[in-house]
């Protein structure tokens, strides 16, 4: 159980187009899911807590116009990159929490997404 | 706030000597404290986890860490390495309200047959 999907698993897109990353708990029902993103040779960094029905809370420093998160459902959450630069390339991974679970603050990652911005 | 500190961003061991990975945290409560292991392009798996009961924490894999309040540390060890242990392992810290982790630097483990 608590398995959590990500699609795709590998983009590349041209400067200037928006691209959508989701984040899917297949086996469980996830009020929080976050997202990650991880530069080669980098640690994870966290770049928004996405809570559902509710607006993403961003970490300092992350534009939020520019990574559009949003979490409709209690299985899924969408990062869309907007107007997509090559610095923007980055493998990107969601987690997400399982509320009914009483594991403490355990999140269960998806395999990530690999973007490319050509 | 909270940080985690990874010392060695590589570590490189024999097969079957004897893994350790040191991990040092500063928290301004008590923490919760985990390991996780990454292959190459794929997502986080947790190994173990320390949640305030037994210091010792045994993991998937064949791993243990053990928690010292006084060392602020929780550091990862497995007795005998194997070749699919060659990954990255990220140390990571949290609080109970926030959920939020915050990760170490990460360390890479290369296993030498």
């Amino acid at each position: 159980g608590a398995v959590v999907s990500q699609h795709p698993s590998r983009v590349i897109c041209k400067s200037g187009t928006s691209v959508k990353i989701e984040c899917r708990s297949l086996d469980f029902q996830a009020t929080t899911m976050f997202w990650y993103r991880q530069f080669p040779k980098q640690s994870l960094m966290l770049m928004a807590t996405s809570n559902e029905g509710s607006k993403a809370t961003y970490e300092q420093g992350v534009e939020k116009d520019k990574f559009l998160i949003n979490h409709a459902s209690l299985t899924l959450s969408t990062l869309t990159v907007t107007s997509a630069h090559p610095e923007d390339s980055s493998f990107y991974i969601c987690s997400a929490r399982d509320f009914k679970r009483g594991d403490y603050n355990e999140q269960f990652f998806g395999p990530g997404t690999r973007l490319t911005v050509l | 706030a909270q940080s985690v500190t990874q010392l060695g961003s590589h570590v490189s061991v024999s097969e079957g000597a004897l893994v350790l990975l040191r991990c040092n945290y500063s928290s301004s409560v008590p923490p919760y404290l985990f390991w996780y292991v990454q292959y190459p392009n794929q997502g986080l798996q947790l190994l173990l986890k320390y949640t305030s009961a037994a210091t010792l924490v045994k993991g998937i894999n064949g791993f243990e860490a053990e928690f010292k309040k006084s060392e602020t540390s929780f550091h990862l060890t497995k007795p005998s390495a194997h070749m699919s242990d060659a990954a990255e392992y990220f140390c990571a810290v949290s609080k109970a309200a926030g959920n939020k982790l915050t990760f170490g630097g990460g360390t890479r483990v290369l296993v030498k047959p």
